[in-house]
């Protein structure tokens, strides 16, 4: 079995400031996970992905990630948040299985606003 | 290349109607997805097609009904749908089933 936790429904960041998106995971295997965001209306955009090689994953528009094993914890983070940064962002896990499918479990969903 | 075209954006339709949704991705992906997003959720899983056969159907309703008519073009036909259906309509692809999912941008649909 699988889970994916987003500690917080919403987070609200001035302009400027750290942004920091919390993730946990549950995975009886060595999971893939990655986070997507989607602005209002729009598709889901890939953001960064880690599939057991870095544990520390850049992804695009200075965003990165840290996979702790340990913590069993996959967190957001940005040095400095820009406004074009708000909009819903998504944790995802994934394992592959017999029948060579992958099973896809989203989290919830983080909400970030950034204040100007 | 990491696109996933949608058509239409959006669609507006009633109860009785038959409409259908297009996906289309050029990228060789083998993979593509069906899913349901309702406001303020996160996007659920319809349909896994695989070299273009089904391969999963995350019991949904007969009235949803998919087709894959080659490698790069993926359908959701629609009818007698319901208001509770009116959701975004996402497709995503995958070079393989094991692969990362480059989604599309979405149909808005509305039952009226």
């Amino acid at each position: 079995a699988q889970s994916v936790t987003q500690l917080d429904s919403h987070v609200s960041v001035s302009e400027g400031t750290p942004v920091l998106l919390r993730c946990n995971y549950s995975s009886s295997y060595s999971p893939s996970l990655f986070w997507y965001v989607q602005h209002p209306n729009k598709g889901l955009q890939l953001l960064l992905k880690y599939t057991s090689a870095a544990t520390l994953v850049k992804g695009i528009n200075g965003f990165e990630a840290e996979f702790k094993k340990s913590e069993t914890s996959f967190h957001l983070t940005k040095p400095s948040a820009h406004m074009s940064d708000a909009a819903e962002y998504f944790c995802v896990v994934t394992r592959g299985n017999s029948g060579g499918y992958q099973k896809v479990t989203f989290g919830i969903g983080t909400k970030l606003q950034v204040i100007p | 290349d990491t696109e996933v075209t949608q058509t239409p954006k959006h669609l507006v339709m009633g109860m009785t109607n038959k409409k259908s949704l297009k996906c289309e991705q050029h990228m060789g992906h083998r993979a593509m997805y069906w899913y349901k997003q309702k406001a303020k959720k996160p996007p659920e899983l319809m349909f896994v097609y695989s070299y273009e056969k089904l391969s999963i159907n995350e019991s949904v309703p007969s009235r949803f009904s998919p087709e894959c008519p080659n490698s790069s073009l993926l359908n959701l036909h629609l009818h007698a749908l319901q208001p509770e259906d009116s959701a975004l309509y996402l497709c995503a692809s995958s070079r393989t089933g094991l692969d990362t999912q480059y989604f599309g941008p979405g149909t808005r649909l509305t039952v009226l």
